[in-house]
């Protein structure tokens, strides 16, 4: 079974910093999403990575995908409150296979 | 807009009695998972569905079975419901493999 570690577990910034999280696996992933979760609310998905080495950027938010396919990285610039929420990455083995594996996730909160 | 709507977003049941949560989505995807998310252990995968009538145990799927008549409607069914089944309970929804799964608001349930 495929294991995703997510760091750190909790993150509490000022609004207008920057901040990195991390996504790493034992495996290579076929692909990787991320989702965001808000209080009350089921993870709703940001992006999907398939390439290795790939940067895909979400206005405030870039998103990294490892050249070895093992780990992505999302990074928020000058953070703002909206930003708040538990952060979730996951992903599948095989291309094909049904079941994704989330992370346990990052729960990130920004201060005003 | 794609819908996934569980029926409850709070329950509270007794030890022992049996337990049904309900999913409805309206994407017409053939696939729906049920998953459990826990503090610190992230979202773990109960059980899933690829078609009507069919289902695949997950990661977790001990205590737990599935219903799946209708391609819309996928429920999840605690047999004889424990106090370590507290937890919030996630449904989602995806059609292709490398789509993004779109998941209900959750339904918190407290075993008493």
């Amino acid at each position: 079974t495929q294991l995703l570690e997510q760091s750190p577990q909790f993150l509490s910034i000022q609004e207008g910093e920057n901040l990195t999280v991390y996504c790493n696996s034992s495996s290579v992933f076929s692909s990787l999403q991320w989702y965001r979760q808000e209080p009350g609310e089921g993870p709703v998905l940001l992006v999907t990575v398939v390439t290795g080495g790939e940067v895909k950027k979400l206005k405030r938010l870039t998103f990294q995908f490892g050249d070895a396919r093992k780990d992505s990285s999302l990074h928020i610039t000058a953070a703002q409150t909206g930003d708040t929420g538990l952060y979730l990455c996951a992903s599948a083995p095989n291309f094909g296979n049904e079941k994704l594996t989330f992370g346990t996730g990052t729960r990130l909160t920004i201060i005003p | 807009d794609v819908k996934v709507t569980q029926s409850s977003r709070y329950l509270v049941k007794r030890t022992g009695e049996k337990v049904f949560l309900e999913c409805v989505q309206d994407m017409d995807h053939e696939n729906m998972f049920w998953y459990r998310q826990d503090p610190g252990l992230g979202l773990r995968l109960i059980y899933f569905s690829y078609d009507v009538k069919m289902k695949e145990k997950g990661d977790i799927p001990e205590g737990y079975s599935v219903s799946r008549e209708k391609k819309e409607r996928f429920s999840l069914i605690l047999e004889s419901a424990s106090t370590n089944q507290t937890s919030m309970y996630l449904c989602a929804g995806r059609g292709a493999y490398n789509q993004p799964q779109h998941f209900g608001d959750g339904t918190r349930l407290s075993i008493l």
